[in-house]
């Protein structure tokens, strides 16, 4: 089944404590991206990916890393993370840019 | 980053009623996507539009590419309870990878 997979689905954690959210898709998309969801703001890029070592920033990249060493994954890397980042993360994965995005669960994270 | 107008905010509906909802861009875009999230879930695409004047329907949705190409109407016919949850646009220019999104519209259906 195609299809783009997060982990985690929930995560709390508290200030300042380094996480990772994972993301993984089987379609062989090259280009992946994350966003955050926020009540009344919508869906905000933070950053995208348009191969294997091609990165680059969203409109909200503060406070994040990514990384793209294999096709498939795409993981989001808070390294220091704050209350403001407290969202809901979806990543998705489309084939080219001008083809439609699928998106994950999401992953709801809590920052306290 | 360019983000669209999309209205409107939310909506309570009658079961059977048809409700329309649009999303509005400064800018030209080649490619408007619709999408709906139910609770918990990702988004997931309803239709997709790639051509000014394009109109495309999927089951009870219909929804149509602006003439001007910096708007886009989506339309649900006969509402039934499992249209609850929020439906968003999204939107591509030309030479841009990045995709726009609306804020979304939140559907609320009264049996």
């Amino acid at each position: 089944e195609a299809q783009v997979t997060q982990n985690p689905r929930y995560l709390i954690t508290v200030t300042g404590k380094k996480l990772t959210v994972t993301c993984s898709q089987n379609m062989n998309h090259e280009y992946m991206s994350w966003y955050r969801q926020d009540p009344g703001l919508g869906l905000r890029q933070i950053y995208y990916s348009m191969n294997v070592e091609v990165t680059d920033k969203g409109d909200v990249p503060e406070g994040y890393k990514v990384s793209r060493k294999e096709k498939r994954n795409f993981p989001l890397i808070l390294e220091s993370p704050s209350p403001n980042q407290t969202s809901l993360y979806f990543c998705a994965s489309r084939l080219d840019r001008g083809a439609e995005a699928f998106f994950g669960q999401g992953t709801r994270l809590t920052v306290v | 980053g360019q983000q669209l107008n999309q209205s409107p905010q939310s909506m309570f509906i009658q079961e059977g009623e048809d409700v329309s909802m649009n999303c509005t861009s400064s800018s030209i875009f080649n490619t408007w996507l619709w999408y709906k999230q139910d609770p918990g879930e990702g988004p997931v695409l309803l239709i997709a539009l790639y051509k000014a004047g394009e109109l495309t329907s999927n089951g009870r949705l219909t929804a149509q590419f602006g003439i001007t190409r910096k708007d886009s109407f989506l339309n649900i016919s006969a509402s039934i309870p499992s249209d609850v949850g929020i439906y968003f646009c999204a939107g591509r220019r030309s030479n841009d990878y990045k995709l726009s999104f609306g804020a979304g519209t939140t559907v609320t259906v009264r049996a």
